[in-house]
């Protein structure tokens, strides 16, 4: 079935370094979307991407749909504490049904 | 406009018993989805519900149901509990056109099957 590969698994990182994590696939798909989870609660609705090689921003967010379609990428500038958690990518396909990424964990450094 | 709400948001159970828990999505989104996440794991994808019928569903055993009403509220059904079945079940709704895939989800509720 289909496939979302996200890495890296998890992030250490130190405050104000910018971030970068992927989703790829050897599918093709019609709708790339980022979402964050803070511990013990849903995930929240970052960007949406509708269109191959769209590039959108979300504050210190940007995100991109792959120009193969088949990829996107989601990087955070600038990070700061409260961007711990875990971010999730999910893709639709033609049957517009969501397949999503096993989470990027992010983790700030003491 | 309200969020989607889950009811309730914690719930513990022993081995054998069934449980129900409950989704009201955002108004006027007519598509509710649930999904299973258990610790340190993604997001597995339950069922979807549009216009009070399946539309989609995961690979999970029988004993994991669900129905939609008319309101376009939602509730899943676990029977016959096991241990494994203890996780965040989140519901997510969106719009319900298949064009429309944001999905908006709930807080969860956290199930511990002791």
């Amino acid at each position: 079935g289909q496939q979302l590969n996200q890495s890296p698994q998890s992030m250490f990182i130190q405050e104000g370094e910018d971030v970068s994590m992927n989703c790829t696939s050897s599918s093709i798909f019609n709708t790339w979307l980022w979402y964050k989870q803070d511990p013990g609660e849903g995930p929240v609705l970052l960007i949406a991407l509708y269109k191959a090689g769209e590039l959108t921003s979300n504050g210190r967010l940007t995100a991109q749909f792959g120009i193969t379609r088949k990829d996107s990428f989601l990087n955070i500038s600038a990070s700061i504490p409260s961007d711990v958690g875990i971010y999730f990518c999910a893709a639709s396909d033609s049957n517009y049904q969501l397949i999503w990424g096993a989470g990027t964990k992010l983790i700030i450094k003491p | 406009k309200a969020g989607v709400t889950q009811t309730p948001r914690y719930l513990i159970k022993t081995r054998g018993q069934q449980v129900t828990l409950s989704c009201s999505p955002i108004s006027g989104h007519r598509s509710v989805s649930w999904y299973q996440q258990t610790p340190g794991q993604g997001l597995q994808f339950l069922f979807e519900y549009f216009s009070e019928t399946q539309r989609n569903k995961g690979n999970f055993p029988g004993r994991f149901s669900g129905r939609q009403f008319s309101n376009s509220r939602s509730e899943m059904n676990v029977s016959t509990l096991e241990l494994g079945d203890s996780a965040l079940y989140l519901c997510a709704s969106r719009a319900g056109g298949l064009a429309n895939n944001e999905q908006f989800f709930g807080p969860g509720t956290r199930l511990t099957v002791l």
